[in-house]
């Protein structure tokens, strides 16, 4: 069936430190892939996007590239602030329908 | 402007009791759907609403949940006779739909913590 699989955490990193938190995907159909993150206390927040292959979601410093090929949508950032500290999940939506399919989540805590 | 809400935050239940979650959407969305997230996981799909239709109950993962939009705004959740494995946070989330349909982005609340015991 359909999932996401992304990295187990957390991931702990200092202050400036260059973040990827792994993210693969199997679907029937042709998804659109997101990252979403939740911070302390919060609702899930989506971060950034992409629907079709070779798209490049970006938003706040965060990346993540649509690679059909090896299904995956990796979350990347140059350097991590303290207030990036949350946790973040990929999910896919298959085209045409309204359900998200979350991963687990991977909470990423950054030092000052 | 405000975003979604739920009440209560937090829930402690006794095993066999009924609880009632409510969402609050943002005003104007017409579409509400409910997420179940056990502790360690990821979101999952329990039912969506289009106004006050249940167009899809699909997830709910018993007969002792069901859900209801009377007037196509706030939702409850309701959970009969509870169970240890109720126990998660419960979200609500709603999405306006103009342009493109349900599949426009979802807005989601804070969440309720039920905790059964």
């Amino acid at each position: 069936g359909d999932s996401v699989t992304q990295m187990e955490g957390p991931v702990t990193l200092s202050e400036e430190a260059f973040l990827t938190i792994n993210c693969t995907y199997t679907a029937t159909g042709y998804p659109s892939l997101f990252w979403y993150v939740q911070y302390p206390g919060e609702g899930l927040q989506l971060l950034l996007k992409a629907t079709k292959a070779d798209d490049k979601g970006s938003n706040k410093g965060f990346e993540a590239t649509y690679r059909k090929e090896t299904t995956s949508f990796h979350l990347e950032k140059g350097s991590v602030q303290v207030s990036d500290s949350a946790v973040y999940f990929c999910a896919l939506r298959l085209t045409g329908t309204y359900k998200y399919i979350f991963g687990t989540g991977t909470r990423l805590k950054v030092l000052a | 402007g405000a975003g979604v809400s739920q009440s209560p935050r937090y829930k402690v239940a006794k095993r066999g009791q009924d609880v009632a979650l409510r969402c609050d959407p943002i005003s104007g969305h017409v579409s509400l759907f409910w997420y179940q997230q056990a502790l360690g996981q990821g979101p999952e799909f329990l039912t969506y609403f289009q106004n006050e239709a249940q167009l899809d109950k699909s997830g709910l993962p018993s007969d002792r949940f069901f859900a209801e939009r009377p007037e196509g705004s706030v939702s409850t959740l309701k959970i009969q006779r509870t169970q240890q494995e109720d126990s998660a946070v419960y979200l609500c989330a709603s999405s306006l739909d103009s342009g493109g349909g349900v599949y426009n982005e979802q807005f989601f609340g804070p969440g309720t913590r039920l905790t059964v015991l």
